[in-house]
């Protein structure tokens, strides 16, 4: 079956540091990939997406490019802030007609100023 | 707005003692699903829902009830709640046709406490 595996958290870093999650998964075929962030007390929310291999999916600074070798789609931001405090979620969704997204354990994300 | 509406936000209660979480959402999706989360273990689907009356188990069911007799919404029943139950839960939906490429729009989340 599908999987996702994230890195271990919690992850901690200083304001303006550069932020690598791992994500790596086991589907067959062509699955599309997603992260999804969790701010405090809210629910998940798209935050990027890749549907083909070597896409690159960005939003807010935030980038991950979807590598078919390598079955892995990385979540990298140049300069994080406090703000993007929060768990985050690799997910996918496979294309052999299961509507189902599968999730990573969530990585939650601390930056100190 | 487009948004999936979960109610309650909070929820305390026995054991036994019968609920329902709502949920509803505007964008006339066909496709919604309830998750639970759990420290370690991320998100896991209870139900899914296909479209009106068309309702499958997902990885972890037990415990749980769902209908769907409206497009709109999509309870999830908790029968005889146990304290094994005690989690977050979300419910998500999405188009069937844009679900490749946009995922879901998940709730805000109800917190469910069962003691």
């Amino acid at each position: 079956g599908n999987s996702v595996t994230q890195m271990e958290g919690p992850v901690t870093l200083s304001e303006e540091a550069f932020l690598t999650i791992n994500c790596t998964y086991t589907a067959t075929g062509y699955p599309s990939l997603f992260w999804y962030v969790q701010y405090p007390g809210e629910g998940l929310q798209l935050l990027l997406k890749a549907t083909k291999a070597d896409d690159k999916g960005s939003n807010k600074g935030f980038e991950a490019t979807y590598r078919k070798e390598t079955t892995s789609f990385h979540l990298e931001k140049g300069s994080v802030q406090v703000s993007d405090s929060a768990v985050y979620f690799c997910a996918l969704k496979d294309d052999f007609g299961n509507e189902k997204l599968t999730f990573g354990t969530g990585t939650r994300l601390t930056i100190i100023p | 707005e487009a948004q999936v509406t979960q109610n309650p936000r909070y929820l305390i209660t026995v054991t036994g003692k019968k609920l329902t979480v709502t949920c509803s959402q505007n964008m006339n999706h066909e496709y919604m699903s309830w998750y639970r989360q759990d420290p370690g273990l991320g998100l896991r689907q209870i139900y899914y829902s296909m479209n009106v009356e068309v309702t499958d188990k997902g990885d972890v069911p037990e415990g749980y009830k769902v209908s769907r007799k409206e497009k709109r919404n999509f309870p999830l029943i908790l029968e005889s709640p146990s304290p094994n139950q005690t989690s977050l839960y979300f419910c998500a939906s999405s188009s069937l046709r844009d679900l490749g490429h946009y995922g879901y729009t998940f709730g805000s989340g109800t917190r469910l406490t069962v003691v």
